[in-house]
């Protein structure tokens, strides 16, 4: 089944650096989502980006959509200490049924 | 701002017990979803529910599992006789359409079977 995979599996970084993390999937798509998840939390949604569209911006928060390579990468500028979470992409499978598919998530650690 | 809610936050229950996890998605919302996540590991689909019945259900999700919305506000998930792997964070969620909206989650119920 196809699936979202996130890189890397773990980021640290310092306070106002800017954070990247890419998704990479295997069949065709809808949309393409990043999920925020604090420690022990539920999932938060940050973005939707469609499979038309190519770069989305949210505040800090930069999404790209590369279908042809199968990938999206979501940047995070000048990121601070409480953007230290668990990210995951999902996607949609473009089967007609119901069925959003978690990565395995990228755990970003921000220093202050 | 609506939210899906869940309950009971955490559960502790005897290996071979049957578990309800119960949820009330938000109001407008017209698909439901449990996903799980076992400790340290990835959100696994489990099923997906639309005018009430499952639309899409994953391997995981066999005939010890069960969803149903026995009213217009709730939405349950029945694990019966639970096994020790069963322990994970069951996540409900919602979304008002499908395809290009965004689901909402709730904060989770955690199991524990001992």
């Amino acid at each position: 089944s196809q699936q979202g995979e996130e890189d890397p599996q773990a980021l640290s970084i310092q306070e106002g650096e800017n954070a990247t993390m890419n998704c990479s999937y295997k069949t065709s798509i809808n949309n393409l989502q990043w999920y925020r998840q604090n420690s022990g939390r539920g999932l938060v949604h940050l973005i939707l980006i469609r499979s038309n569209e190519r770069e989305k911006h949210s505040g800090r928060l930069r999404v790209t959509l590369d279908t042809s390579k199968k990938s999206s990468s979501l940047l995070i500028t000048a990121s601070r200490a409480a953007d230290t979470a668990s990210y995951f992409c999902a996607t949609d499978e473009n089967t007609g049924g119901f069925k959003t598919i978690f990565g395995a998530g990228t755990r970003l650690f921000v220093k202050a | 701002e609506p939210e899906v809610t869940q309950t009971p936050s955490h559960q502790v229950t005897q290996m071979g017990q049957e578990v309800i996890l119960r949820c009330v998605p938000i109001s407008n919302h017209l698909y439901f979803y449990w996903y799980r996540q076992i400790l340290g590991q990835k959100v696994e689909f489990l099923v997906s529910f639309y005018n009430n019945e499952i639309s899409e259900k994953s391997e995981i999700f066999d005939d010890q599992f069960s969803v149903e919305r026995p009213d217009g506000s709730n939405f349950t998930l029945k694990i019966r006789s639970t096994k020790l792997e069963d322990s994970a964070m069951y996540f409900c969620a919602s979304s008002e359409f499908h395809s290009g909206n965004t689901i909402y989650f709730g904060e989770g119920s955690w199991l524990t079977v001992v």
